[in-house]
């Protein structure tokens, strides 16, 4: 049962433009949301988090926004630029406990095109 | 700050024998590591959670025996592939978290370990 899905494997985007990747999780205990973004052959780098008590998180480029009724968030990256292309995974966990256990999506390739 | 450091990066060893992968907080010092596994174009798997000082819990379907955790103090833990298959070829990535009251509330990821069994 996979608890946290991204259902588009990759997405395509012009620099620019505006990449939205999507996350829908079902364990209506989760109640923090953190994005990863990962190059091949090496670790996922955080990006950006969000608390169940919000539904808005902004950080630079990245905003994150979660819709707990709907139980879905998603990443907003504004402009997008080449260099934003990797592969974006989504978390979630129980409790802002950094010990916590991660529940990663399966990620979504995103690819900005110059 | 807050870097995780894995080594090796790569390795290539014979099907039969025994791979040792060190994962260090350069940094800080981490109450709790993880351990994953990613196969290609595949999310990021929970293997097992490492505590310094005590046994690691593995998640269902992770075989204790075969993957052998040692997490000896704050800043080191280690994953044993035992008797390595080529099944086991994948990618082991490790995260820490740091003490409480460091402020953080994020898993911090090492740049992982390509594993490659023959």
């Amino acid at each position: 049962d996979q608890q946290v899905k991204q259902n588009s494997p990759s997405l395509s985007v012009q620099e620019g433009r505006i990449s939205i990747l999507n996350c829908d999780y079902t364990n209506s205990m989760f109640d923090y949301f953190l994005w990863y973004k990962k190059y091949p052959a090496e670790g996922p780098t955080f990006l950006i988090s969000i608390s169940s008590i919000k539904d808005k998180n902004e950080d630079g480029r990245f905003t994150v926004f979660l819709n707990k009724s709907a139980k879905h968030l998603s990443l907003h990256i504004v402009p997008s630029q080449p260099g934003d292309s990797a592969v974006y995974f989504c978390a979630a966990k129980r409790g802002n406990n950094a010990g916590n256990m991660l529940t990663f999506g399966g990620g979504t390739r995103l690819m900005v095109k110059p | 700050g807050a870097v995780v450091s894995q080594h090796p990066s790569r390795v290539i060893c014979k099907s039969g024998t025994s791979v040792k992968i060190e994962c260090r907080s350069l940094d800080f010092q981490a109450t709790t590591m993880f351990w994953y596994r990613q196969f290609p174009k595949q999310s990021l798997m929970l293997m097992a959670t490492s505590n310094e000082g005590s046994k690691a819990t593995y998640e269902q379907g992770v075989e204790k025996d075969k993957f052998l955790i040692n997490h000896a103090s704050l800043t080191l833990s280690t994953l044993t592939v035992t008797s390595a298959h080529p099944e086991d070829s994948s990618f082991y990535i490790c995260s820490a978290t740091p003490l409480a009251g460091g402020g953080y509330n994020e898993q911090f990821f090492g740049p992982g370990t390509r594993l490659t069994v023959l």
